[in-house]
């Protein structure tokens, strides 16, 4: 079962605009992950942001949190040719499980 | 650094074989997943294991089974691979945490194709 969904599925932008994606989950949760996936790698670990903190920084990311409408966005400033990947939410499951949505693919154009 | 290994970057087997994807990590996590990712539907879990010996099962254990002996492997076993099992599968491993809010490590993934 999948909580967490992401929005918009692609985006293509041009290299230093921002990028913002969003993602919707469905229970009650006490934090929330992003990850990014390069093609046909594994996830790397961006940032993690509790249910308590409404908006969290990392360098060029900004993420927020909305626990009344349960979702998340994660904003990329002044993007470059290299943050283009896929990008992913995840949330607790029962048992220490995490739970991944379907991701977005991000293209940044150079 | 933390390291999350899978046993091959790509595999190629036959229909109707036993086939062993390995994953060894490095920092004695108790906690170990086994995804399958495949175009337009995420990461979707097979397994789960939260200590030695102990496995849950995920949401797509069908046609799957899972092996951990020993703290920093664990093995996913597909019993008679069918082409449907044609993936990327994804290790993980991530220490308990307080909150369950700690970060998973990946290892660089498993493209199976089964011909």
């Amino acid at each position: 079962s999948q909580q967490g969904e992401e929005d918009p599925q692609a985006l293509s932008i041009q290299e230093g605009e921002n990028a913002t994606m969003n993602c919707s989950y469905k229970t009650s949760i006490n934090n929330l992950q992003w990850y990014r996936q390069n093609s046909g790698r594994g996830l790397v670990h961006l940032i993690l942001i509790r249910s308590n903190e409404r908006e969290k920084h990392s360098g060029r990311l900004r993420v927020t949190l909305d626990t009344s409408k349960k979702s998340s966005s994660l904003l990329i400033t002044a993007s470059r040719a290299a943050d283009t990947a896929s990008y992913f939410c995840a949330t607790p499951g029962s048992s220490y499980k995490l739970i991944f949505g379907s991701g977005t693919r991000l293209l940044v154009r150079p | 650094d933390v390291k999350v290994t899978q046993s091959s970057r790509y595999l190629v087997k036959r229909t109707g074989e036993k086939v062993f994807l390995e994953c060894v990590q490095d920092m004695d996590h108790e906690n170990m997943f086994w995804y399958r990712q495949d175009p337009g539907l995420g990461l979707r879990l097979i397994y789960f294991s939260y200590d030695v010996k102990m496995k849950e099962k995920g949401d797509i254990p069908e046609g799957y089974s899972v092996s951990r002996e020993k703290k920093e492997r664990f093995s996913l076993i597909l019993e008679s691979a069918s082409t449907n099992q044609t993936s990327m599968y994804l290790c993980a491993s991530r220490s308990p945490g307080e909150g369950e809010s700690t970060e998973a490590f990946f290892g660089q993934g498993t493209r199976l194709t089964v011909v």
